[in-house]
C-alpha cells in the first residue's frame, strides 16, 4: 500500500494568514492526489484534485502544488470558515489511499 | 443534484455482520461512475473500504477481502456493505461516495456518514 504522511497534524492559525498542508507519498503517485475539507458534522468535500485543478465551487484562495512524492495545499488570506480538518488522498494505485489529516484550527 | 445517504444500525454486536446501505439521487449507479464504501476511526484515520463499479463488478481493499462484500439493487438505485465479523476496531463513521469510473479520480460526492459503534 502508498503511505500518505500528511504534516502537521495540528495547525493553529490567524485571520488572514497563509497556511501550507503538506503530504507525502511513499512511493510516485503522479499528481493523482486530492485535497479534502471536512467540517466538523459534515461530510468531506473535495477541493482539489490531480494535485493542483481546483474543484467546481471552491475559492480561488485554495491551492495545490507538487508531483512525484511530495504536494502541498495552500490556503491563502485565512477566513473563519476554512477552520476544519484537511486530508489528502491517492487514488494513483489500489488500494487509496489517505493522509492522517490536518486539523486547522483559529489562533 | 446529486445525493447520497448511507443507514443501517448504529449498533453492532462484535463477531456480527454489519451491514449499511448507500440510497443514490440525482444520478443512477449504472452510468459511468464507481460507487465507493470508506470509514472514518475515532482519531481520524480514514480507509477505503472497495467500490463496486457501475458495471457490477468489485474492488476490495485488500485488508479487509475475506470479511467485506459490496452489493447493488439497481432497482432501488442504492448500493451496499457487509462487513462480517465485525470486532471492536471495526468502530468508525462509514461513508459513502462516488468517483468516475477510470480509476483515478477523486470521490467528488460524499454522504454525510453513519457512526457505527460495535459493542456488545
Amino acid at each position: 500500500d502508498i503511505q500518505m504522511t500528511q504534516s502537521p497534524a495540528s495547525l493553529s492559525a490567524s485571520l488572514g494568514e497563509t497556511v501550507t498542508i503538506e503530504c507525502r507519498a511513499s512511493e510516485d503517485i503522479y499528481s493523482n492526489l486530492a485535497w479534502y475539507q471536512q467540517k466538523p458534522g459534515n461530510s468531506p468535500q473535495l477541493l482539489i484534485y490531480d494535485a493542483n485543478s481546483l474543484a467546481d465551487g471552491v475559492p480561488s484562495r485554495f491551492s495545490g502544488s507538487g508531483s512525484g512524492t511530495q504536494y502541498s495545499l495552500k490556503i491563502n488570506s485565512l477566513q473563519s470558515e476554512d477552520v476544519a480538518s484537511y486530508f489528502c488522498q491517492q487514488y494513483n494505485n489500489y488500494p487509496w489511499t489517505f493522509g492522517g489529516g490536518t486539523k486547522l484550527e483559529l489562533k | 443534484e446529486i445525493q447520497l445517504q448511507e443507514s443501517g444500525p448504529g449498533l453492532v454486536k462484535p463477531s456480527q455482520s454489519l451491514s449499511l446501505t448507500c440510497s443514490v439521487t440525482g444520478y443512477t449507479i449504472t452510468s459511468g461512475y464507481d460507487w465507493s464504501w470508506i470509514r472514518k476511526f475515532p482519531g481520524n484515520k480514514m480507509e477505503w473500504m472497495g467500490y463496486i463499479s457501475n458495471s457490477g463488478s468489485t474492488n476490495y481493499n485488500p485488508s479487509l477481502k475475506i470479511r467485506i462484500s459490496i452489493t447493488r439493487d439497481t432497482s432501488k438505485n442504492q448500493f451496499f456493505l457487509q462487513l462480517n465479523s465485525v470486532t471492536t476496531e471495526d468502530t468508525a463513521t462509514y461513508y459513502c461516495a462516488r468517483s468516475y469510473y477510470d480509476g483515478y479520480s477523486p470521490f467528488d460526492y460524499w454522504g454525510q456518514g453513519v457512526m457505527v459503534t460495535v459493542s456488545s
